[in-house]
């Protein structure tokens, strides 16, 4: 089993340019997360989803997008780029709520 | 409002001492769950122990200890007979029974082991 498999690892990107990062997970979860890791801040939840179909927003949710039409995949959209988005981005998993998170190997992207 | 405090930011130790990393959490729920992850060098991070509010049973597995307290709000987290392989930044984080899938995360500490 892959676990959680996020592309790409490393993204430049020029202020107001727009990109998804991808996360996929073969281990049939239905709760998907996005989080962001900035320094000194630790890890913020951007969007969350229980289940295909449903999502909802976390502590940092501007800026950003979601949608979840299958189990497996739960894209990030960027939709126009800025300086305070660069951080890196986690996806997580789990097979429901209030238990261990399997993380994928993160995306670092900076925005210029 | 939750909320998870690290105030070790960066702790140093010599290969083979203890050390305890603390963690001090604020819910207003009565069902909560408390996690330690592992963020080594490599940067993937990796689940270490998972509690629940019910449970005030100290946990030990090899070197690796947590102790949980609800007097104190506080899940810390003992590391005994360090190694340089523990080097690495650990996060506290709570989740409660009425958002299941909100993990909060505090800042994390970095442990420094050196030999």
């Amino acid at each position: 089993n892959a676990g959680v498999t996020q592309t790409p690892k490393f993204q430049v990107l020029k202020t107001g340019q727009s990109m998804t990062l991808q996360c996929a997970q073969d281990m049939n979860h239905e709760y998907m997360s996005w989080y962001r890791q900035d320094p000194g801040m630790g890890l913020r939840l951007i969007h969350y989803s229980v289940g295909a179909g449903i999502t909802d927003q976390g502590e940092v949710p501007n800026g950003y997008n979601v949608s979840r039409s299958t189990t497996e995949d739960f894209p990030l959209r960027l939709l126009s780029a800025a300086p305070s988005q660069t951080s890196v981005y986690f996806c997580a998993s789990s097979p429901w709520g209030n238990t261990e998170a399997f993380f994928g190997q993160g995306t670092r992207l900076t925005v210029v | 409002a939750q909320k998870v405090t690290q105030a070790q930011t960066e702790i140093s130790v010599v290969e083979k001492e203890d050390v305890t990393l603390d963690c001090v959490y604020e819910t207003r729920d009565t069902t909560y769950y408390l996690f330690w992850y592992k963020q080594p060098p490599s940067g993937e991070l990796v689940f270490l122990i998972r509690r629940n509010s019910f449970d005030e049973q100290n946990e030990i597995s090899g070197r690796y200890s947590w102790n949980f307290q609800k007097s104190t709000s506080s899940f810390n987290f003992t590391i005994t007979a360090s190694q340089v392989v523990d080097s690495a930044v650990y996060f506290c984080a709570l989740s409660e029974a009425q958002n299941t899938d909100k993990l909060i995360f505090g800042t994390g500490t970095r442990l420094q082991v050196f030999p």
